[in-house]
């Protein structure tokens, strides 16, 4: 079976433009959830989707958003892209239950200029 | 922030085993404790997780104390490619990541 996969691997923006990163989940899995990874703030959840619901949410500003497709593919804006923005990107898959086990893709690095 | 007490980093040499300690003492009981390691700049990868008993998979053997508050990560013949951050995490709906603790497996 596929793993979760994330498009593009690695991007570059100015300030102020605007991002939209993919993730295709495992098949199967009901469930995207969207992580963040800095030096200094390590990985921090930004939010998760099942079934095209938004069901949890991390403390993000509104720059940040999603949304999930019915064939549980998700994709994320970041908009006013700052250089703080500049991170890896993860998202997550699972079949969505409680305590069903998250398997992340390889990650989208974006660098803000 | 992570509820999740570990070393920040640890030695190991090739071949033997590595012993990764972690701290969780306000997991709830219906919570589970799940390890995950991430290689430099790769996505994190699901080691394995556990309630109260014991685990044991092809990659490592977890071993949970009686009262929960606290569990070992066993990799049993560490190789080089063992080299990563282990995170420990209490629960998943999301996952907490703290900062790990750095293995070095050294040749």
């Amino acid at each position: 079976k596929a793993g979760v996969t994330q498009t593009p691997r690695y991007l570059i923006k100015t300030r102020g433009q605007q991002v939209t990163l993919s993730c295709s989940p495992i098949s199967g899995h009901r469930s995207v959830s969207w992580y963040q990874q800095t030096p200094g703030q390590g990985l921090q959840f930004l939010f998760e989707y099942f079934s095209e619901t938004q069901r949890n949410k991390g403390n993000f500003p509104g720059r940040f958003s999603g949304r999930q497709f019915s064939n549980s593919r998700s994709e994320m804006n970041v908009s006013t892209l700052e250089l703080g923005d500049s991170a890896l990107y993860l998202c997550a898959s699972s079949l969505g239950g409680v305590e069903e086990t998250q398997y992340f893709g390889p990650g989208t690095r974006l660098l803000v200029l | 922030d992570a509820k999740t007490t570990q070393p920040p980093s640890m030695d190991c040499a090739e071949g033997r085993a590595a012993n990764l300690p972690c701290n969780h003492s306000t997991i709830s009981g219906n919570e589970y404790v799940y390890w995950y390691r991430q290689i430099h700049s790769q996505g994190p990868q699901y080691i394995i997780h556990g309630l109260k008993n014991n685990e044991t998979n092809e990659m490592a053997s977890l071993i949970i104390t009686e009262d929960r508050k606290s569990s070992t990560l066993i990799l049993p013949h560490a190789t080089l490619r063992d080299t990563a951050v282990y995170y420990c995490i209490e629960g998943n709906t999301p996952l907490v990541f703290g900062k790990g603790t750095r293995l070095s497996v050294i040749a």
